[in-house]
């Protein structure tokens, strides 16, 4: 079945500097990847709908500029935290859209855990 | 915005019996609602979607219904087993099937 494949699972970063997470899908296209994040014991929030070969567009009250994203072709997308701070540690987990006969289908990533120290 | 709300944070139920999981939302139409499932430290699996103009849904031992005049959806896994037990996410759904907006979730615990 469809995949989504998120890398790294696990990055420790220090305060100030930036950390890339990459999504792939790995048996299909998807023109339309989403970012989350999720902070313990708390609901998933959409970040961004990233769009391949275009602008992403953010959710209200996330800063384009702080979570850079980049969807340069249709099985990969990458969300890049510029200048990481300790709230940034979170839980980041992409999603992508999979066509198939039962209609579409969301497939989930693991999950990447940041910290920042 | 739109408000969902998983009304129990947490559930315990005995081996064999049925859980029913409650979802309810606000300021808000969806054209989908859709219930996962994520275990501790990992992404959510997808278990069932159902539509707006769906009353009703099932999948094996899951059932979901949609009532959108009360702008609830019920989740319940019959003969539950303690392999059921996870936090189980109810998300909303626009037209653009893809961007959800997910509740906090319920900790179903099963004991044998």
């Amino acid at each position: 079945g469809a995949v989504v494949s998120q890398h790294p699972s696990r990055v420790i970063c220090k305060s100030g500097t930036s950390v890339k997470i990459e999504c792939r899908s790995l048996d299909f296209q998807a023109t339309t990847m989403f970012w989350y994040r999720q902070f313990p014991k708390k609901s998933l929030m959409l970040m961004a709908t990233s769009n391949e070969g275009s602008k992403a567009t953010y959710e209200q009250g996330v800063e384009k500029d702080k979570f850079l994203i980049n969807h340069a072709s249709l099985t990969l997308s990458t969300l890049t935290v510029t200048s990481a701070h300790p709230e940034d540690s979170s839980f980041y987990i992409c999603s992508a859209r999979s066509p198939g006969a039962a209609g579409n289908t969301i497939y989930f990533g693991e999950g990447s855990w940041l910290t920042v120290v | 915005s739109q408000k969902i709300e998983q009304n129990s944070e947490a559930l315990n139920i005995q081996e064999g019996k049925t859980a029913t999981l409650t979802c309810n939302y606000t300021n808000y139409s969806p054209a989908y609602l859709q219930w996962y499932r994520q275990d501790p430290g990992r992404g959510p699996v997808f278990l069932l979607l159902i539509r707006e103009n769906e009353k009703e849904k099932r999948k094996e031992r899951l059932k979901v219904t949609f009532d959108t005049t009360l702008k609830q959806s019920l989740f319940h896994i019959t003969a539950s087993q303690p392999a059921d037990s996870a936090t189980y996410l109810c998300a909303l759904a626009g037209s653009t099937l893809g961007r959800l907006y997910f509740g906090r979730g319920t900790q179903l615990t099963v004991w044998p």
